[in-house]
């Protein structure tokens, strides 16, 4: 299948921004999601952005598309020691029935 | 409430005992999946289904089967359970289209010794 790639591990200071980054394959993806898996729970969704938009900002959160590099980021604003959680991204492939690929998660660790 | 429920939550079992993870969704979604999470290799895709009667597999169908015999349910069997089965397991359901949120259960923890 198609491979999504992450880093597996960032570590920010609380109140600073955190970037987790996302680089995917398959340019048929028509949706690009951010879900948030936090610990002893499943996955919920936080965000996503349709593969013709650059950019999404809600709230603290805002996604950046860069369909060219196949890059997709994750910025949280002012990051609380609540967003600890791992952090998957998930193409939507067109070519594979909208088949959702997910990445191997960004552990985020927010320090006091 | 709208959810995805997956039983049992939590269970061990020994090795080459037949054992099934019930997956089941009330949103009417004609989209269900089963993931595996080990660490450090997220999510990966043990089997799914487009609709009823229709399954693929996913990156690691190896020692596992399915069936969508229903649009609501979507189970997991392990034939013959070994090890390197032992995972956390999650169901998911999504309503066909892109945009569709993938919904997911809150795990099935398995443990085969």
């Amino acid at each position: 299948g198609e491979d999504v790639e992450q880093s597996l591990f960032l570590s920010v200071r609380e109140g600073d921004s955190s970037v987790i980054n996302c680089t995917y394959t398959d340019s048929s993806s028509t949706y690009l999601y951010w879900y948030k898996q936090e610990p002893g729970a499943g996955l919920q969704l936080l965000t996503y952005i349709f593969s013709n938009m650059d950019m999404k900002q809600d709230q603290r959160l805002t996604v950046l598309l860069n369909k060219k590099d196949k890059h997709l980021s994750l910025r949280i604003a002012d990051t609380q020691t609540g967003d600890s959680a791992i952090y998957f991204c998930a193409e939507s492939m067109v070519n594979y029935g909208q088949n959702f690929v997910f990445g191997p998660g960004t552990r985020l660790s927010v320090l006091p | 409430e709208a959810q995805v429920t997956q039983n049992p939550r939590y269970l061990i079992t020994v090795t080459g005992k037949k054992l099934t993870v019930t997956c089941s969704q009330n949103m009417n979604h004609e989209y269900m999946s089963w993931y595996r999470q080990d660490p450090g290799l997220g999510l990966r895709q043990i089997y799914y289904s487009m609709n009823v009667e229709v399954t693929d597999k996913g990156d690691v169908p190896e020692g596992y089967k399915v069936s969508r015999k229903e649009k609501r349910n979507f189970p997991l069997i392990l034939e013959s359970p070994s090890p390197n089965q032992t995972s956390l397991y999650f169901c998911a359901s999504r309503l066909q289209g892109a945009s569709g949120e993938l919904f997911f259960g809150e795990g099935s923890r398995l443990t085969v010794l």
